[in-house]
């Protein structure tokens, strides 16, 4: 089945640092990417859609100049957290949708962040 | 906008019996796709069970069913002879595909807010 992998999967960082995220679809080509963050015991909030060679659409509440994404390829997106804060921490998946299928997303292992 | 509802924040069930999660939508839109996920500890999301609302037919995979009713906008999730594996959050969620070709809302997920499952032996 198609995978998808993210790196870290988990990563530790001080206050007011830069920390990226990637994802990548390791067997299939994704046209679009989503990144979601989740909190402990509660639903992933979708932050941001992300379309290979185009700018990425954040939901609405979510800082696009502290939550950088880029689509640079049809199998790899990354996610920088800019200037974190202890508040950043959280868990973010991404999940991959196949261009060869409409409706089904693959979803990343997660990366646990953890700003000191 | 799409809501998914989920209120049931835990379950409990003896290992071999059935257990069902509920889950109902609130959309206007007639084609739109319904989705069971798995999220174990490990924290990997893992896609249970797929429903296209223009089928009548619930769908079906080995152990697990659901019982989709499009006019009452419900979605619930049957686990048969359930096993100590199937302990994990369960999402319901809600997809409403776009027209438009390369659209950025293409895709985007609505989940519900979990099901804890726990299985006891």
């Amino acid at each position: 089945g198609a995978v998808v992998s993210q790196h870290p999967s988990r990563v530790i960082c001080k206050s007011g640092t830069s920390v990226k995220i990637e994802c990548r679809s390791l067997d299939f080509q994704a046209t679009t990417m989503f990144w979601y963050r989740q909190f402990p015991k509660q639903s992933l909030m979708l932050m941001a859609t992300s379309n290979e060679g185009s700018k990425a659409t954040y939901e609405q509440g979510v800082e696009k100049d502290k939550f950088l994404i880029n689509h640079a390829s049809l199998t790899l997106s990354t996610l920088t957290v800019t200037s974190a804060h202890p508040e950043d921490s959280s868990f973010y998946i991404c999940s991959a949708r196949d261009r060869r299928d409409s409706y089904e997303q693959y979803f990343g292992p997660g990366t646990r962040l953890t700003v000191t | 906008a799409q809501t998914v509802t989920q209120s049931q924040p835990e379950m409990s069930v003896q290992e071999a019996e059935t257990v069902t999660l509920s889950c109902t939508y609130d959309t206007s839109e007639n084609n739109y796709y319904l989705f069971w996920y798995k999220q174990p500890p490990s924290r990997q999301m893992i896609l249970v069970i797929r429903q296209e609302a223009y089928k009548q037919q619930n769908a079906t995979e080995n152990r697990f069913s659901v019982n989709f009713q499009k006019a009452a906008k419900s979605f619930s999730l049957k686990i048969s002879d359930s096993q100590l594996g199937d302990t994990a959050m369960y999402f319901c969620a809600f997809m409403k595909p776009d027209v438009n070709a390369g659209g950025t809302s293409y895709g985007k997920l609505t989940f519900g807010q979990g099901t804890i499952l726990t299985v006891h032996p």
